[in-house]
């Protein structure tokens, strides 16, 4: 079955620094690519996703990238601020339509 | 428009002991799915309804996990006995489409501790 390794698992950043979140995969039937967040005590909320039709996708200060040759995505955080802190979850999905998660990482920006 | 309801928020038992949780997906939402998270670990995917079919239940645990949702609406899971290792969050998640064809929504999560 599928496989989602995410790095790091924790990371620091000051604020205005980028982040960046890397997945591998094992799947190469999996077609689609979410980022969930989860804020402390929260639920876990998507923020942006990416198909395998697509390279890149931007939303304002967050990106994900996808390279289905290698089998890894990547999320991109610009300018980050202390609101990103949080732990965040990549998935792969494929036709069974159930999210294969990473272990996560945590996020913690320094005002 | 009311997002995906799970109750208890938190749950301590004792090893041996059931216990129901409860998940009420967003109104309209065919799909629904379980997952578990243990400490530091991944969310794990448990099982998939689709109204109240049981699509994929690969990743229930054992048989000590029962998950039914009568009627299509609601969603239970039960656990029955608790074993230490079941402690984690328990998250219910529904969709309209399907995780890959439209976004699946998480509940707020259940804690349990099984003490």
């Amino acid at each position: 079955g599928e496989n989602v390794e995410q790095h790091p698992s924790t990371l620091s950043v000051q604020e205005g620094d980028s982040a960046v979140i890397k997945c591998t995969y094992s799947d190469s039937a999996s077609n689609y690519f979410p980022w969930y967040k989860q804020e402390l005590g929260k639920r876990p909320q998507l923020i942006i996703d990416i198909r395998s039709n697509v390279g890149e996708k931007k939303d304002q200060r967050i990106a994900v990238t996808l390279n289905k040759t290698a089998k890894h995505f990547s999320l991109h955080i610009t300018e980050t601020q202390p609101e990103d802190s949080a732990v965040y979850f990549c998935a792969a999905v494929r036709d069974t339509n159930k999210l294969i998660f990473g272990t996560g990482t945590l996020l913690a920006v320094q005002p | 428009e009311a997002g995906v309801t799970q109750f208890p928020s938190h749950s301590v038992i004792e090893k041996g002991q059931t216990v129901t949780l409860r998940c009420d997906p967003i109104s309209g939402h065919d799909n629904l799915y379980w997952y578990r998270r243990v400490m530091g670990k991944e969310i794990k995917f448990l099982l998939h309804f689709v109204k109240e079919s049981k699509q994929d239940e690969s990743g229930m645990p054992n048989n000590r996990f029962l998950a039914e949702r009568t009627g299509g609406t609601y969603s239970t899971l039960k656990v029955q006995p608790a074993e230490l290792e079941d402690s984690g969050v328990y998250f219910c998640a529904s969709s309209l489409q399907g995780a890959k064809g439209t976004e699946a929504f998480f509940g707020q999560g259940t804690r349990l501790t099984v003490v």
